[in-house]
């Protein structure tokens, strides 16, 4: 099972909303990622969690909150967002170990701010 | 200088064509090396790790040459189903960092 999971699928938000994207994967795999992916871009790295502590923040607004509760579980928390944040936000997991590290992504919350 | 560099395309190409995409890599660190499927509006969907020795799955072949530091992907007797945007990535293990390509779009034409 290669399976990484993702709520809500679609989500409209206005500037002053807080809401929260979640992700889940039960392959027991120790990194897990958020990307945002505009339309014809691949994607952009946002956070990086390896064994639950967060080893990567690619200098994102605050606005943007990770957390990771769990192993299994990832959390994007948001609030004030602009509408320039409108986007597919892709989660992703990998082994997180050495050799062939390969990552899989869930299908994605696509987003719009309004 | 960014980690992969990747030809955007578009590749335009007839069913049954060959067709191949490469893509060059910067850090000499680089681990692991993936090609990545993407349809419209869809997550990347793995398609094949890239091995030293080069690999086969059926109608596609991935080869890895770290002197150069290049991947390329070949795609044979394309199908119509072929049509996505094949994304090259590359891990660095240290802070499990995986780079990506910008993706090269291909359309397969009836």
């Amino acid at each position: 099972d290669t399976e990484v999971t993702q709520t809500p699928k679609h989500l409209v938000m206005g500037m002053t909303n807080k809401k929260s994207l979640k992700c889940e994967q039960h392959m027991g795999h120790r990194a897990m990622y958020w990307y945002k992916q505009k339309a014809k871009k691949p994607p952009e790295l946002m956070f990086v969690y390896s064994y639950e502590k967060l080893s990567i923040n690619e200098s994102v607004p605050s606005r943007f909150s990770p957390e990771c509760p769990n192993s299994s579980l990832l959390n994007l928390h948001l609030h004030a967002l602009q509408p320039e944040d409108s986007a597919l936000y892709l989660c992703a997991s990998s082994e997180g170990l050495a050799g062939v590290n390969e990552q899989y992504f869930g299908p994605g919350t696509r987003l719009t701010v309004t | 200088r960014k980690e992969v560099e990747q030809d955007p395309g578009p590749f335009n190409v007839p069913e049954g064509a060959t067709v191949a995409f490469n893509c060059t890599y910067s850090n000499s660190a680089s681990q692991s090396f993936f090609w990545y499927r993407q349809d419209c509006r869809k997550e990347p969907k793995l398609l094949m790790s890239v091995y030293s020795s080069g690999n086969e799955d059926g109608r596609f072949t991935a080869q890895l040459n770290r002197a150069s530091q290049y991947i390329s992907l070949l795609i044979r007797d394309s199908k119509l189903s072929d049509s996505a945007t094949y994304l090259c990535v590359v891990n660095i293990i240290t802070g499990n960092q995986f780079y990506f390509g910008t993706g090269t779009s291909l359309t397969v034409i009836p």
